[in-house]
C-alpha cells in the first residue's frame, strides 16, 4: 500500500525566517511524483512544488525548495524568508501508478508570525 | 485564464434530494478526478476519468456517480445525499501526455456541501 505521513500537525515560524516541513512516504513503484500543495484559509488547493522520482536534483521554486532523499523515502519542504501569506495548511502528496490518484498526508498547519 | 471551475461553491441540501456538482476545465486535460476532504481523514479520491467515456472508482465511490461525455466536463452526482456526504469536494484535472506539466493536478476552488 502507498502511504504518505506528515508527522508535524502544526508549526510556526517568524516572518523572514526559514522553516522545514517533513514528509515521508512509501511506495513500491519505481516511477512516481511527489508534490507539496498549499491550502490557505480560502480552501483553494495550490501547487507549491513537484519532484519527479527519477531526478536526483532537488526541485526549487523561488523561496520553496525540497530535500528529496529517495533511499530514505523522505520529501521535506523548506520555505525561506517566510511571509505572512505563507500561512496555510501544507499537504504532501504522492502520485504513483497508472490511475494518477494522489495519496495525501494529513497536512501541516503552518502559521507565520509577524 | 487556465482554470478548473466548480459550481456551486456552497450548497446546503436535505437528505435524499438529488444534486449535481459541476466541474469544467479549459486546459484540454485528459484526466479528471473528484476528491473529498474531511477532517482527520485528509483527501480521498471518489472517482476519476482517464478520458472521455472512461471513468473508474476511486477509494470512496459509494453514493456517488460521475459521467464524462465531453472532455471539459466531469460532473459529480449525488442521487440520494446523506449526512455522511457532508464534506468539502474538489475537482482536479491533469494532462496525461508528455511535457513539463505532466502529472500535475490542478484543482478547482472546492464545493462545501452540507446535507441535513
Amino acid at each position: 500500500a502507498q502511504t504518505v505521513t506528515q508527522s508535524q500537525p502544526e508549526m510556526s515560524v517568524q516572518e523572514a525566517e526559514t522553516v522545514t516541513l517533513s514528509c515521508t512516504y512509501d511506495t513500491s513503484e519505481n516511477n512516481y511524483y511527489l508534490f507539496w500543495y498549499k491550502q490557505p484559509p480560502s480552501r483553494q488547493m495550490i501547487l507549491v512544488i513537484r519532484q519527479e522520482a527519477y531526478k536526483q536534483q532537488n526541485a526549487t521554486e523561488n523561496r520553496f525548495s525540497v530535500n528529496f532523499q529517495k533511499a530514505a523515502k523522505s520529501f521535506s519542504l523548506k520555505i525561506s524568508d517566510s511571509q505572512l501569506g505563507d500561512t496555510a495548511m501544507y499537504f504532501c502528496a504522492l502520485n504513483a501508478g497508472n490511475n494518477r490518484k494522489l495519496i495525501w498526508g494529513l497536512g501541516t498547519s503552518l502559521g507565520v508570525n509577524p | 485564464e487556465a482554470q478548473v471551475t466548480q459550481n456551486p461553491r456552497y450548497l446546503i441540501t436535505v437528505t435524499g434530494k438529488k444534486l449535481t456538482v459541476t466541474c469544467s476545465q479549459n486546459m484540454n486535460h485528459e484526466y479528471m478526478s473528484w476528491y473529498r476532504q474531511d477532517p482527520g481523514l485528509g483527501l480521498r479520491q471518489i472517482y476519476y476519468s482517464m478520458n472521455v467515456e472512461v471513468t473508474d472508482k476511486g477509494d470512496v465511490p459509494e453514493g456517488y456517480k460521475v459521467s464524462r461525455k465531453e472532455k471539459r466536463n466531469f460532473p459529480l452526482i449525488l442521487e440520494s445525499p446523506s449526512p455522511n456526504q457532508t464534506s468539502l469536494y474538489f475537482c482536479a484535472s491533469s494532462p496525461t501526455t508528455s511535457g513539463v506539466y505532466k502529472n500535475i493536478q490542478y484543482f478547482g476552488a472546492g464545493t462545501r456541501l452540507s446535507v441535513l
